[in-house]
């Protein structure tokens, strides 16, 4: 079975200072991993993706998120925060071996404090 | 750019009747699915469609949920008798396959009464 935790429900963070968020993903073969972004009443907005190759991988707005697969980790990282950075953030895991169905982890909600 | 369309943006049903939702996947795409959000909680899989069948589905597509690609271009869902836990923002999406991003739709609140 597939499945994503994010263990941080809700992350404060002052504008201008760094943030990073967890992610942690089960799946028995490669996973192929997404970080969603997502404003109050909006859609879902693609931050990054990894499939393969080169484990650190740079998204839209400045995000960046690491592949760890020793750690079974993909933590999106910004190195300094946006009042517009505030949102609800959804990892995802998927692949080949189930016809590329997503799990979304529940998601973590950032608030960017002035 | 291309994008995933959804019709209608929201919709607003008594407990017990149909709905259908409408989606327009990408043209050159092979996988589609249905995926829905509860107000305040995470997005959950429903089924995914390939080759012109069901190729997965979850807990929740009972027997009042169905999927259908009547002409080659839509994709629908269908809630045969909604309930009050149905009310939900229902997602599109669409995947050629491979290493390639599965393309969301803006999504279909639905709320029912």
């Amino acid at each position: 079975a597939q499945s994503v935790t994010q263990p941080d429900i809700h992350i404060t963070v002052s504008e201008g200072a760094s943030l990073e968020l967890r992610c942690n993903y089960s799946y028995g073969a490669t996973p192929y991993l997404f970080w969603y972004v997502q404003s109050p009443g909006q859609g879902l907005q693609l931050l990054l993706k990894y499939f393969s190759g080169d484990t650190l991988v740079q998204g839209i707005k400045g995000f960046e998120a690491e592949f760890k697969r020793s750690q079974s980790s993909f933590n999106l990282r910004k190195p300094s925060v946006h009042w517009s950075d505030a949102a609800e953030y959804f990892c995802a895991v998927g692949g080949r071996s189930n016809d590329y169905k997503l799990s979304f982890g529940a998601g973590t909600t950032v608030t960017v404090r002035a | 750019e291309p994008e995933v369309t959804q019709t209608p943006s929201h919709q607003v049903t008594q407990m017990g009747q149909e709905v259908i939702l409408r989606c327009v996947p990408i043209s050159n795409h092979l996988y589609f699915y249905w995926y829905r959000q509860i107000l305040g909680q995470k997005v959950e899989f429903l089924v995914s469609f390939y080759n012109n069948e069901i190729s997965e589905k979850s807990e929740i597509f009972d027997d009042q949920f169905s999927v259908e690609r009547p002409d080659g271009s839509n994709f629908t869902l269908k809630i045969r008798s909604t309930k009050l836990e149905d009310s939900a923002m229902y997602f599109c999406a669409s995947w050629t396959g491979g290493q390639e991003t599965q393309y969301f739709g803006p999504g279909t609140r639905l709320l029912v009464l």
